[in-house]
């Protein structure tokens, strides 16, 4: 199975800065076939479910603002605000969907400094 | 616009069992699988599985085979999560999302429902 490792579990920015959450997996979630990474990122916000941010490591979910980015490859993610608002606040998760059983990573908590 | 709506929460006796519905609405059912995630209270996110609503083919991780069955009703566009033998660490909340289509990949989530086990 694939574990997924976020570092680190909580962050705190100051709003307008950048904020920089990183994503490890024990295996490789490319698949030279395609050569495409099988990771996405989701926020989630208290009391709601997930919403899809990032897939295929960086490419952005329609609707979602430019400032949330994806970068990566193999077994190393990063998701990068690049100028943190207050409606940033969440817990975000990377995801691996390359093989089954499908894991999550177990969160990063994002709060304004 | 794509819509999941799940059933109440439920509160259940150890080692009974719960079912869980998601109507799906704007767009076609049979056309994108179903995936189920749960989230235990102030917990990370668990992949319990997806149904392929066209054909009803399933596939489960080994951790829920034999306690898990997922199914769904096309006359009505509804999926179902059934959990058996419920214990007290299945108290979470359970989350229906649809299938993006590129990839076995969550896109649009139910609003989730709780589901607490106590005796």
């Amino acid at each position: 199975d694939i574990v997924m490792t976020q570092s680190p579990d909580s962050l705190a920015v100051s709003l307008g800065e950048r904020a920089t959450i990183n994503c490890k997996s024990s295996q490789s979630v490319l698949y030279s076939s395609n050569n495409k990474n099988y990771l996405a990122w989701y926020q989630q916000k208290p009391g709601q479910p997930p919403k899809l941010l990032v897939y295929w490591a960086s490419t952005r979910e329609s609707g979602v603002p430019d400032r949330f980015s994806g970068s990566g490859s193999g077994t190393d993610f990063t998701l990068t605000i690049s100028s943190l608002q207050a409606e940033d606040v969440a817990v975000y998760y990377c995801h691996q969907y390359h093989s089954t059983p499908y894991s999550f990573g177990q969160g990063t908590k994002l709060e304004i400094k | 616009q794509v819509q999941l709506v799940q059933s109440g929460a439920e509160v259940k006796k150890p080692g009974t069992s719960v079912k869980v519905s998601c109507k799906a609405s704007g767009y076609t059912f049979t056309g994108h699988y179903m995936h189920w995630v749960r989230q235990a209270p102030g917990q990370g996110l668990e992949w319990m599985g997806w149904i392929n609503p066209n054909s009803g083919g399933t596939v489960y991780p080994q951790k829920f085979q034999g306690r898990v069955t997922m199914t769904r009703d096309t006359s009505i566009s509804t999926a179902y999560v059934e959990l058996s033998r419920l214990r007290s660490d299945d108290t979470a909340v359970y989350y229906c999302a649809r299938d993006q289509g590129l990839g076995y990949l969550p896109d649009y989530w139910g609003q989730g429902t709780l589901v607490t086990v106590s005796s």
